[in-house]
């Protein structure tokens, strides 16, 4: 069965600190993986996506996850977290072909202190 | 940059009444998805169109769900009979085609009394 595992339901970091999410997928072909932020009220904003080739991809806003095959693995992090960055994470996967569904994690809420 | 738009941003009604949820995808983007998200719990997929039919849906998108293209620009997901249990978070998503990218909408609150 697909699914996707955020194992962490809410993490608290300090600003300037460092960051990694965690995301665990179950796919049964060549998943494509995506980072998704929601900040509050608003809707889905694609962080980062990985689709083939190089195992560590660069987004938005300096994160950056590593695609790591063997661990089912498709980790988030950033190097030093900004306020601005407390927000829900998701994490998705979903087919190559385009009008194939996207499996979300439970999401991530991160908290940033001061 | 384009983007998903949808309307409203917030929808009340009550229980066993019909609502249209309304969104406009990307101009060029010749696929469309809705999801929704009950508070608290994960992003689900419901339906996804394509040609002016769905190609997919899951076993949430029941008789009481229908999609709709009316027009060149509008994506619509009308909800018959809406239950206590519909409130949630609906997102609208569009993709161009080739890699399988969606880029979702602010999405549309709805809450059944």
């Amino acid at each position: 069965a697909q699914s996707v595992t955020q194992p962490d339901i809410h993490i608290t970091v300090s600003e300037g600190a460092s960051l990694e999410l965690r995301c665990n997928y179950s796919y049964g072909a060549t998943p494509y993986l995506f980072w998704y932020v929601q900040s509050p009220g608003q809707g889905l904003q694609l962080l980062l996506k990985y689709f083939s080739g190089d195992t560590l991809v660069q987004g938005i806003k300096g994160f950056e996850a590593e695609f790591k095959r063997s661990q089912s693995s498709f980790n988030l992090r950033k190097p030093s977290v900004h306020w601005s960055d407390a927000a829900e994470y998701f994490c998705a996967v979903g087919a190559k072909n385009t009008g194939n569904q996207f499996y979300f994690g439970t999401g991530t809420s991160l908290t940033v202190i001061p | 940059e384009p983007e998903v738009t949808q309307t409203p941003s917030h929808q009340v009604t009550q229980m066993g009444q019909e609502v249209i949820l309304r969104c406009v995808p990307i101009s060029n983007h010749l696929y469309f998805y809705w999801y929704r998200q009950i508070l608290g719990q994960k992003v689900e997929f419901l339906v996804s169109f394509y040609n002016n039919e769905i190609s997919e849906k899951s076993e949430i998108f029941d008789d009481q769900f229908s999609v709709e293209r009316p027009d060149g620009s509008n994506f619509t997901l009308k909800i018959r009979s809406t239950k206590l249990e519909d409130s949630a978070m609906y997102f609208c998503a569009s993709g161009a085609g080739g890699l399988n990218e969606q880029f979702f909408g602010p999405g549309t609150r709805l809450t059944v009394l």
